[in-house]
């Protein structure tokens, strides 16, 4: 069965703070990973890839480990506006949706003044 | 905003009954990908459908069924509604396979 692994939180966070997720994944053959981000009763969009070189979009750092099925997502400078939930997601197939993406629970990030 | 649609945005049904949600995706996507998100729990494969035909499917019963019409805007079909049938349906429209999905704002469902 594949599962992905999140701790839920909540996550309560100064801002200005640095803040680390972790996620884990049960399936050694998965091809793609990603972070989203969904606020409260809105969807999940999409925050960034994550490459087996590690990757950074501004204030955000994702790493990919395979040998331990790891995924990381490092948010720098928090602001106020980062508070939400944080998806861990994994495709298990290249180019594709035939298993869909799998999501873990998500991890709640509070961002306090 | 991702420029997919999705409606209604709320829904009221009672058990036994059928529900048909509807999802406008992007422009130039032609893969859609149905999602069932739970309160508190992350979102759930449902199916997908590639150029009108289905392409995967999660683990959920036949009576979650759907279609892809030729414009790509597809439709999710859920007979003999079940309580914990309620939550948030998402839908996610993507360029052929590519990995990267984006969603709709979602129906979201209870079941009475």
């Amino acid at each position: 069965r594949k599962e992905v692994e999140q701790d839920p939180g909540p996550f309560n966070v100064p801002e200005g703070a640095t803040v680390a997720f972790n996620c884990t994944y049960s399936n050694s053959a998965s091809q793609s990973f990603f972070w989203y981000r969904q606020d409260c009763r809105k969807e999940p969009k999409l925050l960034m890839s994550v490459y087996s070189s590690g990757n950074e979009d501004g204030r955000f750092t994702a790493q990919l480990n395979r040998a331990s099925q790891y995924i990381s997502l490092l948010i720098r400078d928090s602001k106020l506006s980062d508070s939400a939930t944080y998806l861990c997601v994994v495709n298990e197939a290249l180019g594709g949706g035939a298993d869909g993406l799998t999501f873990g629970k998500g991890t709640h990030l509070i961002i306090q003044p | 905003e991702t420029g997919v649609t999705q409606s209604p945005t709320h829904l009221i049904k009672t058990r036994g009954q059928q529900v048909t949600l509807r999802c406008s995706s992007q422009s130039g996507h032609n893969t859609v990908s149905w999602y069932q998100q739970a309160l508190g729990q992350g979102p759930q494969f449902i199916f997908q459908y590639y150029r009108e035909e289905e392409n995967g499917r999660g683990n959920f019963p036949p009576r979650f069924s759907g279609l892809q019409f030729p414009n790509y805007s597809s439709e999710l079909n859920v007979n003999a509604l079940e309580l914990d049938d309620s939550a948030l349906y998402l839908c996610a429209s993507s360029s052929g396979l590519a990995d990267e999905q984006f969603f709709g704002p979602g129906t979201r469902l209870t079941v009475l």
